[in-house]
């Protein structure tokens, strides 16, 4: 069970705009900031977004980040088959001196 | 460019020590103000951090795996370790190792930016 929650699945087809949500407590996303991870099949994990809704250099703008609260979420615009993948957020928990993640969105376009 | 490469044995038997190293290429382990974390990944599951070391030696661990784990550093080799005492199968993952990301001489010490291809660790006897 992780600490931070996501749904499991999300799905769009090419063009529309995707979110994906993810959940914690004041421990975490409560009271630090969030970062998001896309992983392709077969490949380590990938930075997408920073400090809540920072894009790395590199990062299309078509992907976003926002919080509010406990809680936040990715969005992707102008979905693309290559936007297929396993999407986590993670956070710094206070309580446990760690990060945590969540346990994953498989994001599939249809 | 840094580059982070893990190397260490695929196959570990129960209640023995998983031992993995972390190579860092195309700079200095001991520049900058980075954290160099160790990250795991069951087959088909979510990604669970283990914990990290910082330039200086400190180090900070997953309370759920603190009693198990030791992560080192050798700047004489540009590498960082991890050792995960007592294994069973529960330990069985791609085991990662990463760098902070610090653009612009601004760090995010709990965002991964740089990551290692990952190793496939079993535990089995």
């Amino acid at each position: 069970q992780s600490v931070l929650t996501q749904p499991p699945s999300a799905s769009g087809t090419p063009g529309q705009r995707v979110t994906i949500s993810c959940s914690g407590s004041s421990s975490n996303i409560g009271s630090n900031t969030v970062n998001w991870y896309q992983q392709l099949p077969g490949t380590a994990p990938k930075l997408l977004i920073y400090t809540n809704n920072q894009r790395p250099s590199g990062v299309p703008d078509r992907f976003s980040g926002s919080k509010s609260g406990a809680s936040a979420s990715l969005a992707i615009s102008g979905l693309q088959s290559e936007d297929e993948a396993d999407y986590y957020c993670a956070a710094w928990d206070v309580s446990l001196s760690g990060v945590v993640f969540g346990g994953g969105t498989k994001l599939t376009v249809l | 460019q840094v580059q982070l490469q893990e190397s260490g044995p695929g196959l570990v038997k129960p209640s023995q020590t998983l031992s993995l190293t972390c190579t860092v290429s195309g700079g200095s382990i001991s520049s900058g103000s980075y954290y160099w974390s160790w990250i795991r990944q069951p087959a088909g599951k979510g990604l669970e951090w283990i914990g990290r070391i910082y330039t200086t030696g400190s180090t900070n661990y997953n309370s759920s795996l603190k009693s198990r784990v030791t992560i080192s550093v050798d700047t004489s080799k540009n590498q960082f370790s991890l050792r995960l005492s007592s294994v069973t199968a529960a330990d069985t993952a791609v085991y990662y190792c990463a760098r902070s990301y610090c653009p612009n001489g601004v760090c995010y010490y709990d965002a991964f930016q740089i990551w290692g291809p990952g190793t496939m660790v079993t535990v089995s006897s």
